[in-house]
């Protein structure tokens, strides 16, 4: 199957500095990424969905200019939280695709702490 | 649109005994059907999926699901539960497109616990 790196693992970051998290497919070229964020004990939530060389689409109530993605290449996505604050603290979590696949792979996840 | 809905929050059994997780679909297209288990500060893992072959998937770990169009159900079992299945399990679906399949929507989740 495929194997998904994110990274970091877990990140502290100052209130209104900006953190990025890197999402990797490494063995196979992920047309579609997604990002889902999960609150303590709760489920996923989708952000947003980022294809190759377009821009992502963002759920409803996700502010795009927070939470920006970059899906410059077929095996990274990046997820830049900006300007964080306490609230933004949560567990990130991406998850790839491909074109004729049926199957996600998901990433081991980023716990981001603002403090 | 589709929407899972997870039969209680919590489920509790004792080691060796069965495990029974509950999942219900919604779906306005053929879907496909994912149980995805999550240990503490981990991402997904995925035990098994319906992707409209067998009605009855079987996954890692022991673990099995039978797709009932019926009763639009997907539920999760495993006939002996062992401690290291203690963890959130997550129910999911997503609609079938020409070539792939949308994004995922999941269940609230399970959190089985196994008792010595």
């Amino acid at each position: 199957g495929a194997v998904v790196s994110q990274h970091p693992s877990w990140v502290i970051c100052k209130s209104g500095t900006s953190v990025k998290i890197e999402c990797r497919s490494l063995d196979f070229q992920a047309t579609t990424m997604f990002w889902y964020r999960q609150f303590p004990k709760q489920s996923l939530m989708l952000m947003a969905t980022s294809n190759e060389g377009s821009k992502a689409t963002y759920e409803q109530g996700v502010e795009k200019d927070k939470f920006l993605i970059n899906h410059a290449s077929l095996t990274l996505s990046t997820l830049t939280v900006t300007s964080a604050h306490p609230e933004d603290s949560s567990f990130y979590i991406c998850s790839v695709t491909k074109q004729g696949s049926y199957g996600y792979t998901f990433g081991s996840g980023t716990r981001l702490t603002v403090v | 649109a589709q929407s899972v809905t997870q039969l209680g929050s919590h489920v509790s059994v004792s080691e060796g005994a069965l495990v029974l997780l509950r999942c219900n679909y919604s779906s306005s297209v053929p879907p496909y059907l994912f149980w995805y288990v999550q240990y503490p500060n981990q991402g997904l893992q995925l035990l098994l999926k319906y992707t409209s072959a067998a009605t009855l998937v079987k996954g890692i770990n022991g673990f099995e699901a039978e797709f009932k169009k019926s009763e639009t159900s997907f539920h999760l079992t495993k006939p002996s539960a062992h401690m290291s299945d203690a963890a959130e399990y997550f129910c999911a679906v997503s609609g079938r497109v020409q070539g792939g399949s949308e994004k995922l929507v999941f269940g609230k989740g399970t959190k089985l616990t196994v008792n010595p």
